[in-house]
């Protein structure tokens, strides 16, 4: 299984509503990531995770909050978006060594109105 | 991170070799080049590695000279499907994880 599953595929939300984003792999991965895309620009890294310990913040607004409560699952609690927040939600996984190969995600369409 | 420059854009016909070159002129000594290829609305997908000379894997080779200041992706006689954008990167292995800092990208576009 080289997937990681990304969860919901869509997801419309209010700017005072809150949600989550769901990402899960079971390839005993212990790096996970966290990016945001925009339209015709590159990912942006939001987080990252190793060994199910926060280990980059890239300066992302407090209105966004990961978890990883153990290794196979990540997720990114949304609260109080604003517009400019719609993107693309893209998760992804690598092994905690040499390889760099990462595995990403089909990703979360997210429109906040 | 070294920063990564790359052509914002390729055209190609199909059955042709592209080769998309990739400047990292601030490279340093532990980094590994990574190439990725991402659809759209889809996430990246890893296409090749290396850290110098030439790898080989069955979608495509990556060139890397001796000074390492740039790397050539190449992809040997190219579809419609190859139609994409494919993105540079420049990085350590380190702490447990990789710090996947993606550039610009070159958005490739195979006509018939």
């Amino acid at each position: 299984d080289t997937e990681v599953t990304q969860t919901p595929k869509h997801l419309v939300m209010g700017m005072t509503n809150k949600k989550s984003l769901k990402c899960e792999q079971h390839m005993g991965h212990r790096a996970m990531y966290w990016y945001k895309q925009k339209a015709k620009k590159p990912p942006e890294l939001m987080f990252v995770y190793s060994y199910e310990k926060l280990s980059i913040n890239e300066s992302v607004p407090s209105r966004f909050s990961p978890e990883c409560p153990n290794s196979s699952l990540l997720n990114l609690h949304l609260h109080a978006l604003q517009p400019e927040d719609s993107a693309l939600y893209l998760c992804a996984s690598s092994q905690a060594g040499e390889n760099t190969e990462a595995f990403f995600g089909q990703g979360t369409r997210l429109t906040v109105v | 991170l070294a920063k990564t420059t790359q052509p914002i854009s390729m055209d190609s016909y199909e059955g042709q070799e592209v080769n998309i070159t990739c400047s990292h002129n601030n490279i340093a000594t532990n980094d590994y080049i990574t190439w990725y290829q991402q659809f759209p609305s889809q996430g990246p997908r890893f296409i090749i590695q290396g850290y110098k000379t030439k790898v080989t894997n069955e979608v495509a080779s990556l060139f890397i000279p001796a000074d390492r200041k740039s790397s050539t992706l190449s992809l040997p006689r190219v579809s419609l499907s190859d139609t994409a954008v494919y993105y540079c990167l420049v990085g350590p292995f380190s702490g447990g994880y990789n710090k996947l800092i993606f550039g610009a990208g070159t958005r490739l576009a195979v006509h018939p």
